[in-house]
C-alpha cells in the first residue's frame, strides 16, 4: 500500500497568511494526487486534482503543485472561512490512501 | 446538479450486520465508478470499497475483505455496501463517493454507522 504523509498535522495562522502543507507519497504517483477540504460535520470537498488542477469553482488562492513523491498544497491568502481539515489522497493505485490530514486555524 | 444520499446508517451489535444504501441523481450513475470511504469519530478518511461501472472490478481494503460487498443497481441508480460481521472498529461515517477519471469528485453526506454492545 502507498503510505501518505502528510505535514503538519495541525497550523495556526492569520488572516492573510500564506499557508502552506505537504504530503509525501511512499513510492511514485506520478500526477495522482488530489486536495480535499473538510469543515466539521461535512463531507470532503474537492479543491486539487491532479497534483495542481483546480476544480471547478474553487478560490484560485487555493493551489497545488508536485509530482512523483512530494507534494505541496498552498493557500495564498487564508480567509477565515479556510478554517478546515485538509487531506491530501492519491489515486495512482488501489488501496486509495490519504493523508493524516492538516487542521488549519486562525 | 449531483446529488448522493447515503442511508441505512444505525446501531448495531458486534458481529450483526447492516446494509448501506446510496441514492445517486443528477448525473448518469451508469457511467462511473463508485467508492465507499469512511471516517470513525475524530480520525481521518479511510477507502472501503470499489466498483466500476459495469459491475466487472471490485476492489476493497483488506480490513473489510470477505465482511464487506459492494454492489450496484445502474436501473435504480444506487449504490450498495452489505456489512457482515461488523467490529466496533467498524464505527464510523460511511460516505459514497463518485469516482471521475480516477479522482473522486463528489462526496455524499454520509451515514453513520455505530458498533456497539
Amino acid at each position: 500500500d502507498i503510505q501518505m504523509t502528510q505535514s503538519p498535522s495541525s497550523l495556526s495562522a492569520s488572516v492573510g497568511d500564506r499557508v502552506t502543507i505537504t504530503c509525501q507519497a511512499s513510492q511514485d504517483i506520478g500526477k495522482y494526487l488530489s486536495w480535499f477540504q473538510q469543515k466539521p460535520g461535512k463531507a470532503p470537498k474537492l479543491l486539487i486534482y491532479d497534483a495542481s488542477n483546480l476544480e471547478t469553482g474553487v478560490p484560485s488562492r487555493f493551489s497545488g503543485s508536485g509530482s512523483g513523491t512530494d507534494f505541496t498544497f498552498t493557500i495564498s491568502s487564508l480567509q477565515p472561512e479556510d478554517i478546515a481539515k485538509y487531506y491530501c489522497q492519491q489515486y495512482d493505485n488501489v488501496p486509495l490512501t490519504f493523508g493524516g490530514g492538516t487542521k488549519v486555524e486562525i | 446538479q449531483v446529488q448522493l444520499v447515503e442511508s441505512g446508517g444505525g446501531l448495531v451489535k458486534p458481529g450483526g450486520s447492516l446494509r448501506l444504501s446510496c441514492a445517486a441523481s443528477g448525473f448518469n450513475f451508469s457511467d462511473y465508478y463508485m467508492n465507499w470511504i469512511r471516517q470513525a469519530p475524530g480520525k481521518g478518511l479511510e477507502w472501503v470499497s470499489y466498483i466500476t461501472s459495469s459491475y466487472n472490478i471490485i476492489y476493497y481494503a483488506d480490513s473489510v475483505k470477505g465482511r464487506f460487498t459492494i454492489s450496484r443497481d445502474n436501473a435504480k441508480k444506487s449504490l450498495y455496501l452489505q456489512m457482515h460481521s461488523l467490529r466496533v472498529e467498524d464505527t464510523a461515517v460511511y460516505y459514497c463517493a463518485r469516482e471521475s477519471r480516477g479522482k473522486i469528485d463528489y462526496w455524499g453526506l454520509g451515514t453513520l454507522v455505530t458498533v456497539s454492545s
